[in-house]
């Protein structure tokens, strides 16, 4: 059962302009999403994270949007440059109990290509 | 560097042998989670530790897989008997675990079965 879902295996776009990766998700539990970033043969680079009760939040050129009555959330890159070229993972997670916070679930990811 | 550090980097067995992944939190995080990613697939949640306490290891498979983070040292994820369906990247990550707060992870152990 896949509860984390990136329809997109890959996503092609020209230097300068917005790229949209999209995430969907079942577990209604989930109440903490976040993006990776990830070069081969490296770790996942953490991006930027938003919780349930808020609906957008921004860090410089990536902003992510949660719509939660339709269990998706986006992240926006603007502008899009080379260097962003990567394997892009949204994550989910639930509260383990207590304040702390569990195993992530990923997608499948998301190959970004940025052309020059 | 105060990033997670996995060692090593690299590790070949053969069939039957034992291997022994390390990881070394963020300075400050005592929060330790490991995933594996197996060829052409995304990563996979494995277990959950804190110190001395296994929190979460719904994902470790039942058999020849276990994990411990000791009050000192580096966590250990340790595989028994290797088969070649062991082969794949393991990662580990590390939070301060207080409220919903990110996973930093190292740059993995790629563990290759002969």
């Amino acid at each position: 059962d896949q509860q984390v879902k990136q329809n997109s295996p890959s996503l092609s776009v020209q230097e300068g302009r917005i790229s949209i990766l999209n995430c969907d998700y079942t577990n209604s539990m989930f109440d903490y999403f976040l993006w990776y970033k990830k070069y081969p043969a490296e770790g996942p680079t953490f991006l930027i994270s938003i919780s349930s009760i808020k609906d957008k939040n921004e860090d410089g050129r990536f902003t992510v949007f949660l719509n939660k009555s339709a269990k998706h959330l986006s992240l926006h890159i603007v502008p899009s440059q080379p260097g962003d070229s990567a394997v892009y993972f949204c994550a989910a997670s639930a509260n383990a109990g207590g304040t702390s916070y569990g195993k992530l679930t990923f997608g499948q990811g998301t190959i970004l290509t940025v052309h020059p | 560097n105060a990033g997670v550090m996995q060692n090593p980097r690299h590790l070949v067995r053969r069939r039957g042998q034992e291997a022994r992944l390390r990881c070394s939190p963020m300075k400050g995080h005592s929060h330790v989670y490991w995933y594996r990613q197996l060829p052409e697939e995304g990563l996979k949640f494995m277990v959950y530790l804190q110190k001395e306490n296994i929190i979460d290891e719904s994902g470790m498979p039942k058999e020849r897989f276990s994990a411990e983070f000791p009050k000192e040292g580096p966590s250990i994820l340790r595989i028994q008997q290797v088969v070649r369906g062991d082969s794949a990247a393991y990662f580990c990550a590390s939070s301060q675990g207080q409220g919903p707060a990110p996973q930093h992870f190292g740059d993995g152990t790629r563990l290759s079965i002969l």
